[in-house]
């Protein structure tokens, strides 16, 4: 099946800071999602991309689909404790099968 | 807001047992789904479900696993005989005409001693 690779794999960041995450994969996907998730708690759907190249913004987060549909970013802005948690990128595989990648666990220190 | 329901939180049984894990989608949705998260890794699909059939799973959901979806709220997921590589969390998702914006309940922890 298909893989993402998510960078980095976690981050330690001071309040205020802007982050960058990204994801990569070897074949190319037609939706691409990033999603957050807090201790206990299930996925919530961030932002949601659908064409190649598009750049989308959720509030203080912005999130970009590559030209090549196989890899993105997602930028959070000024960072507050709330934001600590851990980031999946997820591909829509053919169908209605959400492919995840493994995480990147931000940590904010205030 | 509308959102997906899960119970128990958390269910501990013995290996080799069968366990019933359940979730209440949200009510318009048509499209019901179970991932799986081991402890420290990445969510995995399992199975989907629409109009009363599975409509695709993974190499994860073999014969141990069945869905079912008893009456017009409910969305079971049952494992007939637990092993120890079975202890996870097990997310419900729901969405309604597309499967993109994919909702995902709070999960069940399941601990198989």
């Amino acid at each position: 099946g298909q893989q993402l690779n998510q960078s980095p794999q976690s981050m330690f960041i001071q309040e205020g800071e802007d982050v960058s995450m990204n994801c990569t994969s070897s074949s190319i996907f037609n939706t691409w999602l990033w999603y957050k998730q807090d201790p206990g708690e299930g996925p919530v759907l961030l932002i949601a991309l659908y064409k190649a190249g598009e750049l989308t913004s959720n509030g203080r987060l912005t999130a970009q689909f590559g030209i090549t549909r196989k890899d993105s970013f997602l930028n959070i802005s000024a960072s507050i404790p709330s934001d600590v948690g851990i980031y999946f990128c997820a591909g829509l595989e053919y169908g209605n099968k959400l492919v995840f990648g493994a995480g990147t666990i931000l940590r904010v220190k205030s | 807001e509308p959102e997906v329901t899960q119970t128990p939180s958390h269910q501990v049984t013995q290996m080799g047992q069968e366990v019933i894990l359940r979730c209440v989608p949200i009510s318009n949705h048509l499209y019901f789904y179970w991932y799986r998260q081991i402890l420290g890794q990445k969510v995995e699909f399992l199975v989907s479900f629409y109009n009363n059939e599975i409509s695709e799973k993974s190499e994860i959901f073999d014969d141990q696993f069945s869905v079912e979806r008893p009456d017009g709220s409910n969305f079971t997921l049952k494992i007939r005989s637990t092993k120890l590589e079975d202890s996870a969390m097990y997310f419900c998702a729901s969405s309604d005409f597309s499967p993109v914006t994919q909702y995902f309940g709070p999960g069940t922890r399941l601990t198989v001693l």
